[in-house]
């Protein structure tokens, strides 16, 4: 009950192109959904995050989509840019346990 | 406002042996989260620290240790290094020990020869 699934593993992308990301989680108790984009040799850095007492948030070109019946959410990323191109983790944090658990990465291709 | 800040960068060490890694908390953040990111993974959650106590622990053995001093800033310690623990140790802070946002330092590379 502890797992966070993400998919697709990579994924290549045309410039001006939709990026789309999904993750699903399993435990109810979860009620606070980040992404984190990575570059390599770096920290991640917090993109967007979600709580699911709202369906969607949109911050620029980065928009978050959660369906808390189906127990999943998403990454849409629009007008992708090469300068996309990195690994993108999501994550859920909730319950007793203080820690946030990741997905296993989905690493972007932006294409010029 | 500085961010979270980690050193140091990379360290290489013996099986066997012990180390230390340290981590200052981005300006108004009294929280600390560690955590392990093997290579092509997802980061993997250590334990907390919450004025100065820890506060919540991942599935690591008890030779993963840590600290935080008053000043908010933390150590992780790694006794007997195996070279599983050959991996990139991110800290991370926040404001407080709920659902705040967690922001991450550029990690310490760690390779255990």
């Amino acid at each position: 009950q502890q797992q966070v699934k993400q998919s697709p593993q990579s994924l290549i992308v045309q410039k001006g192109g939709i990026s789309i990301i999904n993750c699903a989680y399993e435990n109810t108790a979860f009620d606070y959904f980040p992404w984190y984009q990575q570059f390599p040799g770096k920290g991640p850095a917090l993109l967007i995050a979600i709580r699911p007492d709202v369906s969607e948030k949109k911050e620029g070109r980065f928009t978050i989509s959660f369906n808390k019946s189906a127990k999943q959410f998403s990454l849409h990323i629009m007008d992708s840019q090469p300068g996309d191109s990195a690994t993108y983790f999501c994550a859920s944090y909730g319950g007793a346990t203080n820690k946030l658990i990741f997905g296993t990465g989905t690493l972007l291709a932006v294409q010029p | 406002e500085t961010g979270v800040t980690q050193s140091p960068t990379h360290l290489i060490k013996t099986r066997g042996q012990q180390v230390t890694l340290r981590c200052s908390s981005q300006s108004g953040h009294n929280t600390v989260s560690w955590y392990q990111q093997a290579l092509g993974q997802g980061p993997q959650f250590i334990f907390q620290y919450y004025r100065e106590e820890e506060n919540g622990r991942g599935n690591f053995p008890p030779r993963f240790s840590g600290l935080q001093f008053p000043n908010y800033s933390s150590e992780l310690n790694v006794n007997a290094l195996e070279l599983d623990d050959s991996a990139l140790y991110l800290c991370a802070s926040s404001r407080g020990q709920g659902r705040y946002e967690q922001y991450f330092g550029p990690g310490t590379r760690l390779t255990v020869t």
